[in-house]
């Protein structure tokens, strides 16, 4: 079946630690996004790539880094410069490459919790 | 700036219908989004409005009205299933999307 691939759905960390959260899609998808998920608040944008080899700043992309080296795959890393790590993470594609036209699919998620 | 109003929480009974509105505030508009969110769980698309009227599609209708700035989900026949958080995500002019908070909808027996 074809779908978009979130892990670990949930994470630990310690402060000062990098993690990097997994997003696999095999819906041949072009454009890849990253949104963080907090409580009473709308999604907000991190990241998001177009093509492979190109990706773009969101609204909030201080504190985290990502690659799309594959057309698949769009990890997404949240570096110890991100002060208030602890949040749902999604991931999700389009078929469509111009941003953010047509639908979204996204991956179950990933809770980061911050000890 | 930009902004996306919904209800926080809505209660509705089982077998009953529930309107969820949204009003949005954007710097130009490419369309109107509804996403279905369950707890822990992946939003799903429900409904994309960028014309005005009524989109029929089963037991989900979507309205909007781009002069007011305003679009409504409506649910007929709740199932328990339907207990969910419902997204409202205004398109901008720069295809940015701005997301509402999320309504959150409990269904009672």
């Amino acid at each position: 079946d074809g779908g978009i691939t979130q892990s670990p759905k949930y994470l630990f960390r310690k402060e000062g630690q990098n993690v990097t959260l997994s997003c696999e899609q095999n819906l041949n998808h072009d454009a890849m996004y990253w949104y963080r998920q907090d409580p009473g608040q709308g999604l907000r944008l991190i990241y998001y790539s177009q093509i492979v080899n190109d990706f773009q700043k969101g609204d909030i992309a201080e504190g985290y880094s990502v690659s799309r080296e594959k057309k698949e795959s769009f990890p997404l890393t949240v570096t110890s410069a991100q002060k208030n790590p602890t949040a749902f993470y999604l991931c999700a594609s389009s078929n469509s490459r111009d941003i953010h036209t047509g639908e979204l699919f996204f991956g179950e998620g990933s809770r980061l919790t911050v000890l | 700036g930009q902004n996306i109003d919904q209800p926080t929480e809505m209660t509705a009974t089982e077998g009953a219908i529930v309107q969820i509105n949204c009003t949005y505030q954007t710097s130009g508009f490419n369309g109107l989004f509804w996403y279905q969110q369950h707890a822990g769980e992946a939003p799903t698309f429900l409904s994309y409005n960028v014309l005005d009227g009524l989109e029929e599609k089963g037991r989900f209708s979507s309205f909007l009205s781009r002069s007011k700035g305003y679009s409504y989900l409506l649910l007929k026949e709740l199932q328990m299933k339907d207990s969910a958080s419902y997204l409202c995500a205004a398109l901008d002019s720069n295809y940015q999307l701005i997301w509402g908070a999320g309504t959150k909808l409990i269904i009672k027996p």
